[in-house]
């Protein structure tokens, strides 16, 4: 069954270090998302993409985040100046439509020292 | 703006007993409502989703849920806990903007099953 896949699966940087999360979506998904849970709160809403642009972003979303889909398999996200309130688990998901099911990888785990 | 709120971080059953984990949302238009499900290290995976079809929607593993514009619920239920589905659970509300439609979260309930 065709599932989506994050890497790494842990993180650990240096605050003011730039991350690249990696994620493949499922093949044939169009709409691409990323996520993130803070340990013990809520999963937010970080960005969706969809024709190579952002079609969506949250207020959390900001210059220090990009996304980009660099290859026809690959989505990252990208933190350019980590900060410690960074750390969080980070989803990417992806979907065939807009309104289709949202298909969620493992998640990465980001750790800001 | 959509929210959701789930009653209990942690909930807490017998094998073989039922389960009911609550969700209320918010919002201002009609919405579409999902359950999701995380295993240990594992991605959230879909339960069952409600989308202005049933009221009630049955999903994967025996659960359901019953979608109740009255009291602006969509709680889970399954009539039986089985020990595999100690997990935690997570309640969604669509909410639209752009071309895609973001997934607001509630906090999520851990279940737990003893024997």
């Amino acid at each position: 069954e065709p599932e989506v896949t994050q890497t790494p699966s842990h993180q650990v940087t240096q605050m003011g270090q730039e991350v690249i999360l990696r994620c493949v979506p499922i093949s044939n998904h169009l709409y691409f998302y990323w996520y993130r849970q803070i340990l013990g709160q809520k999963v937010e809403f970080l960005v969706s993409f969809y024709n190579n642009e952002i079609s969506e972003k949250s207020e959390i979303f900001d210059d220090q985040f990009s996304v980009e889909r660099p290859d026809g398999s690959n989505f990252t996200l990208k933190i350019r100046s980590t900060k410690l309130e960074d750390s969080a688990m980070y989803f990417c998901a992806s979907s065939e439509g807009s309104w289709n099911e949202q298909f969620f990888g493992p998640g990465t785990r980001l750790t800001v020292l | 703006a959509q929210s959701v709120t789930q009653l209990g971080s942690h909930v807490s059953v017998s094998e073989g007993a039922l389960v009911l984990l609550r969700c209320n949302y918010s919002s201002s238009v009609p919405p579409y409502l999902f359950w999701y499900v995380q295993y240990p290290n594992q991605g959230l995976q879909l339960l069952l989703k409600y989308t202005s079809a049933a009221t009630l929607v049955k999903g994967i593993n025996g659960f359901e849920a019953e979608f109740k514009k009255s009291e602006t619920s969509f709680h889970l239920t399954k009539p039986s806990a089985h020990m595999s589905d100690a997990a935690e659970y997570f309640c969604a509300v669509t909410s639209s903007g752009g071309s895609n439609y973001k997934l607001t979260f509630g906090k999520g309930t851990l279940l737990t099953v003893n024997p």
